[in-house]
């Protein structure tokens, strides 16, 4: 069965405090893991898209990497305004498959 | 240029009754997926609609039915609404080129009383 497990469940940082949100799938076959911040009460927002193992995306205080069994999102000197839920989806290879498959993401407080 | 919108944001229903959704996809996408998102989970696919066409289907009962109109904007409908359906229900468009980046909207909040 495909699945997709963040962890933590949540995190609590220090503003400035560096750390790593961990997202690990277990699929047949992989065609893309997205990285989205949810705020409360609002739509996921797209932050990143990852194909192969190796590659590597970065935005801002961001940086996505992905191996063949696990994505991080790194966050360097993370901000208040941080502060989110961040979730992980994989769509599968394949003809047909056009569905995303969110983990349960990571509830992120960064505290000033 | 306006993303996706949805429509209502906030709705309450009593069991037993039915619900329409309803979601204008960003300028440019052709293609509108429904997601229902329970709290502190993450968002559960329900189908996917394309050239008016349910193109997949996740694992949710026959109550679930939705349609895409020709200028691609699509309505999620819920009949014998239970107190489990009581969710954030999220409408999702891409571009032709692929699937990739989905573009969400803001969610309709359903609640079941």
């Amino acid at each position: 069965e495909d699945q997709v497990t963040q962890s933590p469940e949540a995190l609590r940082l220090q503003e400035g405090e560096s750390s790593s949100l961990n997202c690990s799938y277990t699929v047949s076959g992989l065609r893309g893991l997205f990285w989205y911040r949810q705020d409360p009460g609002k739509g996921p927002e797209f932050l990143f898209t990852l194909y192969s193992a190796g590659e590597e995306k970065e935005k801002e205080r961001l940086k996505a990497t992905l191996t063949k069994k696990e994505s991080f999102l790194h966050i360097t000197a993370p901000k208040p305004e941080d502060s989110a839920t961040y979730l992980c989806a994989v769509q599968l290879s394949g003809a047909g498959s056009y569905q995303l498959t969110f983990g349960k993401g990571t509830k992120l407080s960064v505290i000033p | 240029d306006a993303g996706v919108t949805q429509s209502p944001t906030h709705l309450i229903k009593t069991r037993g009754q039915q619900v329409t959704l309803r979601c204008s996809p960003k300028s440019g996408h052709d293609t509108v997926s429904w997601y229902q998102q329970a709290l502190g989970q993450g968002p559960q696919f329900i189908f996917q609609y394309y050239e008016e066409e349910e193109r997949q289907r996740g694992n949710f009962p026959d109550r679930f039915s939705g349609h895409q109109f020709p200028n691609y904007s699509s309505e999620l409908n819920v009949n014998a609404l239970l107190l489990g359906d009581s969710a954030l229900y999220l409408c999702a468009s891409s571009s032709p080129q692929g699937n990739y980046g989905y573009t969400f909207g803001s969610g309709t909040r359903l609640t079941v009383v």
